[in-house]
């Protein structure tokens, strides 16, 4: 079946610093990929999207490349904020419906 | 434009109790889900319907039912409820759009504890 893996948190940085959340897949085809963000007491806002190979997503400074090879959708940003603190999921969509598939989450703590 | 809209926000429950979750859209779509979310996990897939009449399992079924009577709303109740359903439930809604990216839009959750 299909299948999510990212990294685990909870990751902690200095404002400025440059931030990486891995992620990999696992499915047969061309899935739908997505990075979601959920800010503390909300629910879940998607953040970008890409899909197919290559296609790169971005949004807010954020950017993931949708990378065939590696079945990898890593997310990056290069100077972060206070107010990026989150959690943030990667997902994929595949089957029929439009149902995500998602990873645990990664919590992003970024100091001042 | 409210978006998607779920009540109650927060509720305690007693071990076999039943309740049932609320979750209303106003975006005239198709598709509607409903997730929970364990402390530390992702989210997992409970319910889902493509449309008004219809709904399908997800990946953990077991102890809830739902209805689709309507577009707009999607109901998810708890039967005898069981520690194990102490979690945040998301309910979701999505309508395919251009190509083939179906971006689902959340509602704020409802915490739910079983003691």
């Amino acid at each position: 079946g299909n299948s999510v893996t990212q990294m685990e948190g909870p990751v902690t940085l200095s404002e400025e610093a440059f931030l990486t959340i891995n992620c990999t897949y696992t499915a047969t085809g061309y899935p739908s990929l997505f990075w979601y963000v959920q800010y503390p007491g909300e629910g879940l806002q998607l953040l970008l999207k890409a899909t197919k190979a290559d296609d790169k997503g971005s949004n807010k400074g954020f950017e993931a490349t949708y990378r065939k090879e590696t079945t990898s959708f890593h997310l990056e940003k290069g100077s972060v904020q206070v107010s990026d603190s989150a959690v943030y999921f990667c997902a994929l969509s595949k089957a029929a419906g439009n149902k995500l598939t998602f990873g645990g989450g990664t919590r992003v703590l970024v100091k001042p | 434009n409210a978006g998607v809209t779920q009540t109650p926000k927060f509720r305690i429950l007693k071990i076999g109790q039943s309740m049932t979750l609320q979750c209303t859209q106003d975006m005239n779509h198709n598709y509607m889900y409903w997730y929970r979310q364990d402390p530390g996990m992702g989210l997992k897939l409970i319910y889902y319907s493509v449309g008004a009449g219809i709904t399908d399992k997800g990946e953990v079924p077991n102890g809830y039912n739902v209805s689709r009577s309507t577009t707009e709303d999607f109901p998810l109740r708890l039967e005898l409820a069981a520690p194990s359903q102490t979690s945040v439930y998301f309910c979701a809604s999505s309508s395919p759009g251009q190509g083939l990216i179906y971006e689902q839009y959340f509602g704020p959750g409802t915490r739910l504890t079983v003691t």
